[in-house]
């Protein structure tokens, strides 16, 4: 099936780590994404993990794919209040003619100062 | 490059009514897709464009249609809207080759639906 699911809420402290966790079922996936989304506004892409990899690091983002657990988080180091948005889990599924990406209902980040 | 542009911004129609919303991808992508986000969920796959056909489609209505142009660009369209049809409308654009899968996104249209 194609199911991706998130905990809704994760609160920090501004220069803590905040891991978000994403679970999926498809066993087709070849990448995931992880999007931000501000207040109003559209879908920014953050970073993405080919579905070979185990984990990719981008300055202040780390990925970790467990693809055995079908588990995917992401950790943002040095968290800061500008980090403060609701960031979605995608599963780009890429089967023979059908392509599409399925998003988790999404984690609100609160970063308080 | 601009990334990828929708308009409008926001709109507000009356149930019974038709919508029509449009999108211009990413320069160099050539394939574009539709999402719905309602409020507090995740967006979740109306239908993707690609050579000016409707390539895959997901559990949406019939009254969801749209259009792929020689320029890339798109547009859907609602007919006899709802009130659940109220959401934010997403459009992402990528390239089918080589096989680039990051998907971008546009700012959306905010549909309310009275």
């Amino acid at each position: 099936g194609e199911d991706v699911e998130q905990s809704l809420f994760l609160s920090v402290r501004e220069g803590d780590s905040s891991v978000i966790n994403c679970t999926y079922t498809d066993s087709s996936s070849t990448y995931l994404y992880w999007y931000k989304q501000e207040p109003g506004a559209g879908l920014q892409l953050l970073t993405y993990i080919f579905s070979n990899m185990d984990m990719k690091q981008d300055q202040r983002l780390t990925v970790l794919l467990n693809k055995k657990d079908k588990h995917l988080s992401l950790r943002i180091a040095d968290t800061q209040t500008g980090d403060s948005a609701i960031y979605f889990c995608a599963d780009f599924l890429m089967n023979t003619g059908f392509q599409k990406l399925v998003f988790g209902t999404g984690t609100r980040l609160l970063v308080s100062p | 490059d601009a990334g990828v542009t929708q308009s409008p911004t926001h709109l507000i129609k009356t149930r019974g009514q038709q919508v029509t919303l449009r999108c211009s991808p990413k320069s160099g992508h050539d394939t574009v897709s539709w999402y719905q986000q309602a409020l507090g969920q995740g967006p979740q796959f109306i239908f993707q464009y690609y050579e000016e056909e409707e390539r895959q489609r997901g559990n949406f209505p019939d009254r969801f249609s749209g259009h792929q142009f020689p320029n890339y660009s798109s547009e859907l369209n609602v007919n006899a809207l709802l009130l659940g049809d109220s959401a934010l409308y997403l459009c992402a654009s990528r390239s089918i080759l080589p096989k680039n899968t990051e998907a971008f996104f546009g700012q959306g249209t905010r549909l309310t639906v009275v």
